[in-house]
């Protein structure tokens, strides 16, 4: 079955620390993996996407496809960090369905 | 570009009742999901349609239903409401729906069951 953990639901650090937000999935096929992020009263948004291999706002995330993690890190916290994060799981086929953890709660300390 | 419109805002039903929810995509968008999103059981994959067809569909019971039509606006009803149907329904929308996609989530209608 397909699932995704997040095993912390608040992570506090103070600014300047680093982050590191952890996610493992279970799933047989090809995954694709994904961090999305809600900050206070926005809008569930997509954050990266392992596929694109990119940097946002200093957060990146490797698929380890051995450990089945994506886990998301940022070397120096920053205060606009604080939001609620989730991986999601999707690449099952042609379908936008995703399968969410939990969500991990980061607050960041001035 | 506008982005994903989600109406009404909030509801407030009674244990028998029906509602319909409505969803409108970023323009050019052709594919429309739904989540239900509660406290206890986070993010859950409800349906998702394309060019007005269901593609997939989560683990709700029937009374959960839904449409999409010709300019891919979407709807979504619960029939013979629960007062465990009380949650926040996302709606996203994306251009193709091929897997790995970003996904552009409304603000969602909060639904209250009494």
């Amino acid at each position: 079955a397909q699932r995704v953990t997040q095993p912390e639901k608040l992570l506090s650090v103070f600014k300047g620390a680093p982050v590191e937000l952890k996610c493992n999935y279970s799933y047989s096929g090809s995954p694709e993996l994904f961090w999305y992020v809600q900050y206070s009263r926005q809008r569930l948004q997509l954050l990266l996407r392992h596929i694109s291999r990119e940097s946002i706002k200093g957060f990146t995330a490797d698929l380890n496809k051995g450990e089945t993690s994506f886990h998301l890190k940022k070397p120096f916290a920053q205060e606009e960090d604080s939001a609620m994060y989730y991986c999601a799981l999707g690449g099952m086929g042609n379908t936008d369905k995703l399968i969410f953890g939990t969500g991990t709660r980061l607050q960041v300390f001035p | 570009k506008a982005g994903v419109t989600q109406t009404p805002r909030y509801l407030i039903k009674t244990r028998g009742q029906q509602v319909t929810l409505s969803c409108s995509p970023i323009s050019g968008h052709r594919s429309v999901s739904w989540y239900q999103q509660t406290p206890g059981q986070g993010l859950q994959f409800l349906f998702e349609y394309f060019s007005e067809t269901q593609r997939n569909k989560g683990n709700f019971p029937g009374r959960f239903s839904g449409r999409q039509f010709s300019n891919s606006r979407s709807e979504m009803n619960v029939s013979t409401l629960e007062l465990g149907d009380s949650a926040l329904y996302l709606c996203a929308s994306s251009l193709m729906s091929s897997g790995n996609e970003k996904l552009f989530f409304g603000s969602g209608t909060q639904l209250s069951v009494l």
